[in-house]
């Protein structure tokens, strides 16, 4: 399995945009990159997918870089409840494997 | 839909007892994932089931942990005989074939061994 790359932790200010890094050199072509969060003392879920193109809904929008090396989970307007670990995976068959993802902290 | 539903919530055994953890995936879903997360360890995938039928069992720990899919409506997912290393959260999840990036999870299952 491909492997990302993601940063420990990350502070944002309540209403300001969050930008999350992950770096996924080894990516190959048929890998799908998601993003999945998990909230205190919940199981995770899902935010968002995509394979090449930037993709956007409620939650999220993803931003895939042109040689999909890398890509940024983007929170337009960070709330407390946004507060969690952010997981980015790689995957093409069923096999969701998380990494340890960044730990987002949100200010009021 | 009510979505995955685990139990139970929270399981305090002692070491040596038979646990069996329980699952029901949401409906229409045919894929099932057991995945167990602790401090140390993060999430990590156990097993995971499409129509009912184990498909990679490469994550479970040790002969003492095993898992059925009856149905499409049940799973379970057995320690015998539990130990103290085994205390974890595990979390069940299910998704449509070939959606899996929606894959959608209970609440999980706290387990402690004593």
């Amino acid at each position: 399995d491909a492997k990302t790359t993601q940063p420990n932790s990350m502070e944002s200010n309540e209403e300001e945009p969050v930008h999350l890094p992950c770096n996924h050199s080894t990516i190959s072509g048929t890998d799908y990159i998601h993003w999945y969060r998990q909230l205190p003392s919940q199981g995770p879920e899902y935010v968002i997918h995509g394979l090449t193109s930037n993709v956007n809904n409620r939650m999220a929008s993803l931003a895939i870089a042109e040689d999909r090396k890398s890509s940024t989970l983007i929170l337009h307007r960070a709330t407390l409840r946004d507060a969690a670990v952010y997981y980015c995976i790689l995957a093409v068959t069923d096999k969701l494997i998380f990494g340890t993802g960044t730990r987002l902290q949100v200010f009021p | 839909d009510a979505g995955v539903i685990q139990s139970p919530r929270h399981e305090v055994t002692e070491m040596g007892q038979e646990v069996t953890l329980r699952c029901k995936p949401i409906s229409g879903h045919n894929s099932l994932f057991w995945y167990r997360q602790t401090m140390m360890r993060g999430l990590e995938l156990l097993i995971y089931f499409n129509n009912n039928v184990p498909i990679d069992d490469s994550g479970m720990p040790e002969d003492r942990f095993s898992a059925k899919m009856p149905n499409a409506s049940f799973s379970t997912l057995k320690i015998q005989p539990s130990e103290p290393r085994d205390s974890a959260v595990y979390f069940c999840a299910s998704a449509r074939q070939g959606r899996v990036t929606e894959a959608f999870f209970g609440q999980g299952t706290r387990l402690t061994v004593v």
